[in-house]
């Protein structure tokens, strides 16, 4: 699986837009990127997952360069409950497996 | 929809007893689910992946006879932490994909928070 790398940790404002770049200089060409939030003691959420150039859904936009090796998690206008760890994972479901390796994630700390 | 469940949310107990922990796939049928193990301000560890009627496969450095995966239907499986040590103590967490659904989109349990005292 592709290793990932990511700020540890980040602070923003509430209602300002926040980007969490992550980097996958090896990722492969079947690999998909997906982006998991956590919150202190509860299991990880799905956020969103792209493969290339951008994807939107109700509560992020991920956007991926054409040569794929990193991937920016955008969150528009966040606001204090936007405070949680975020995870970058890369990989490609081998096997039938479809193991999840997480990462260290970055801490995304929401001031009032 | 994909709503995983876990219980207990808690527990308790003392060293060198045994606890069971159910994980629940509510409104879909899985049949993969992983277990994971996550310390204070750590990242998530996969331990093993259950798979609907066989053996889990455990990863590397996870004890088979002291972490037992039961993966016995669709909706349900099991871990269950054999005398347990104060040094299992942490948050067990499962997660369970959709056949079909794109990769790595996994739904995951609450949590159970594992005391060993």
């Amino acid at each position: 699986l592709a290793k990932t790398t990511q700020p540890i940790s980040m602070d923003s404002y509430e209602g300002q837009e926040v980007n969490i770049t992550c980097s996958h200089n090896n990722i492969a060409t079947n690999d998909y990127i997906t982006w998991y939030q956590q919150f202190p003691s509860q299991g990880p959420r799905f956020i969103i997952q792209g493969y290339k150039t951008k994807v939107t859904n109700e509560v992020a936009s991920l956007f991926i360069p054409a040569d794929r090796k990193s991937s920016t998690l955008s969150l528009p206008r966040v606001s204090l409950s936007d405070t949680a760890v975020y995870y970058c994972l890369v990989g490609l479901s081998g096997a039938g497996s479809y193991q999840l390796t997480f990462g260290k994630g970055t801490k995304l700390s929401v001031i009032p | 929809g994909a709503v995983v469940s876990q219980h207990p949310s808690r527990v308790i107990c003392k060293s060198g007893t045994s606890v069971k922990i159910e994980c629940r796939s509510l409104d879909f049928q899985a049949t993969t689910m992983f277990w994971y193990r996550q310390f204070p301000k750590q990242s998530l560890m996969l331990m093993a992946t259950s798979n609907e009627g066989s053996k889990a496969t455990y990863e590397q450095g996870v004890e088979k006879d002291k972490f037992l995966i039961n993966h016995a239907s669709l909706t349900l499986s099991t871990l269950t932490v054999t005398s347990a040590h104060p040094e299992d103590s942490s948050f067990y967490i499962c997660s369970a994909r959709i056949p079909g659904q794109t990769p790595y989109e996994q739904y995951f349990g609450p949590g159970t928070r594992l005391t060993v005292t």
